[in-house]
């Protein structure tokens, strides 16, 4: 079975600055996938970016990009310039590729909590 | 478009009690997924959904969760009976079919008292 593990309970980050989420996960897959969602207090889980494991690329979206470490299974997220709307509960999570049984489900870590000070 | 619903939004109930979740996915997705988010903790996969038939279930204690996607399309989750350690928010999630992106509902918030 995969595993999930953010070791930062919280993180805090001044307006404007860098800050970086950490991830790392176990699996003996070699195709997968990792997510980072974000959960504002309306419980909504909301996609802030998807890395396939088979790219050796980085993803990025925006102010967000990821440092993906297939070897040492690390997946970071880089948050940049933040902003009061970035705080939130951030999960890292992780996917099997597709079977063809179908089964996709997420398996989640248990979230880090960024507070953005002004 | 409308995204996924869920209701309620809260519910108490007392220990032994039953309970039933609804969930309405995006129009057109046949892959729905039912989560358990304990507090403190990231969601866990209960049970997933192709179409009307079950995909996957390891996760779902059966002995007291249930689930059912009539027609293929909304989705209930009943407890019977509710136990504290059920105090939790449950998430839907809905995708297109599998392997592509799941939008999440908000979530209802249990607590068992």
């Amino acid at each position: 079975a995969q595993t999930v593990t953010q070791s930062q309970p919280e993180m805090s980050v001044q307006e404007a600055e860098t800050v970086t989420l950490s991830c790392t996960y176990d699996t003996s897959e070699s195709d997968y996938y990792l997510f980072w969602y974000k959960q504002p207090p309306s419980r909504q889980m909301i996609l802030v970016i998807r890395q396939e494991a088979y790219k050796q690329q980085n993803a990025t979206e925006n102010r967000f990009s990821v440092n993906f470490q297939k070897a040492a299974k690390s997946f970071s997220l880089k948050i940049s310039d933040s902003q009061l709307g970035d705080a939130a509960m951030y999960f890292c999570a992780y996917r099997s590729s597709y079977s063809g049984g179908g089964a996709d489900g997420l398996t989640f870590g248990k979230g880090t909590h960024l507070i953005i000070q002004p | 478009e409308a995204g996924v619903a869920q209701s309620p939004r809260y519910k108490i109930i007392e220990k032994r009690q039953s309970v039933a979740f609804w969930c309405n996915p995006i129009s057109g997705h046949a892959t729905l997924y039912w989560y358990q988010q304990i507090l403190g903790q990231g969601p866990k996969l209960l049970i997933q959904f192709q179409n009307n038939g079950v995909v996957d279930d390891s996760q779902l204690p059966k002995d007291r969760f249930s689930a059912e996607r009539l027609k293929g399309v909304d989705s209930t989750l009943k407890i019977q009976p509710a136990k504290l350690e059920d105090s939790a928010v449950y998430l839907c999630a809905s995708s297109f079919t599998v392997d592509t992106e799941a939008f999440f509902g908000q979530g209802t918030r249990l607590t068992v008292v």
